[in-house]
């Protein structure tokens, strides 16, 4: 069975622009989750997606948004990106919400200039 | 009340050694305790995880050591290898959160041949 997938894998932005970043989960898997992952920081949670809904919302701007598919793949969207939105984010399925059993992908390095 | 605390920041461990990695949480309602190992460039990966009316499991080489009243639990790797040098990161859930983690600083582990 393939793993959580996520692209692209790099990216480089200057400060202002906004960025999509995309998430497959594993086939079967409903919930997906994201991350924020930076030195200062550690792992955040940004939110989580479950059939197509927001479940919970971790402590971040509004420029920072979500959505889920019907086939559960999701996107998170970062507009007027800044220089502290440079770190890797990561997405995480499960087969239900709160789910214990949770498979991050590789993650997208997310570089803002 | 969300935080969870990490201890060390960097741990170095002889080959053959012990390497023991301590996290407290202040959140009664937390109920679930995964550990988390993360190799450069990868997401973090599920180790082994612990429910609190558990107060240990052992899974091959790693125990997890769970003390409720003090609100504490630990890692520990018997018998470390090279191949264990990476980032171990703990974390914690509830049941009203969804898939939410809330995860500890991370400690960085090198075991040296």
């Amino acid at each position: 069975k393939a793993g959580v997938t996520q692209t692209p894998r790099y990216l480089i932005k200057t400060r202002g622009q906004q960025v999509t970043l995309s998430c497959s989960p594993i086939s079967g898997h409903r919930s997906v989750s994201w991350y924020q992952q930076t030195p200062g920081q550690g792992l955040q949670f940004l939110f989580e997606y479950f059939s197509e809904t927001q479940r919970n919302k971790g402590n971040f701007p509004g420029r920072f948004s979500g959505r889920q598919f019907s086939n559960s793949r999701s996107e998170m969207n970062v507009s007027t990106l800044e220089l502290g939105d440079s770190a890797l984010y990561l997405c995480a399925s499960s087969l239900e919400s709160g789910d214990n059993e949770q498979f991050f992908g590789p993650g997208t390095r997310l570089t803002v200039l | 009340q969300q935080q969870v605390k990490q201890s060390p920041q960097s741990l170095i461990v002889q080959k053959g050694g012990i390497s023991i990695i301590n996290c407290a949480y202040e959140n009664t309602a937390f109920d679930y305790f995964p550990w988390y190992q993360q190799f450069p460039g990868k997401g973090p990966a599920l180790l082994i995880a612990i429910r609190p009316d558990v107060s240990e499991k052992k899974e091959g080489r790693f125990t997890i050591s769970f003390n409720k009243s003090a609100k504490q639990f630990s890692l520990h790797i018997m018998d470390s290898q090279p191949g264990d040098s990476a980032t171990y990161f703990c974390a914690a859930s509830m049941k009203t959160s969804g898939s939410r983690l809330t995860f500890g600083e991370g400690t960085q582990l090198t075991v040296n041949p």
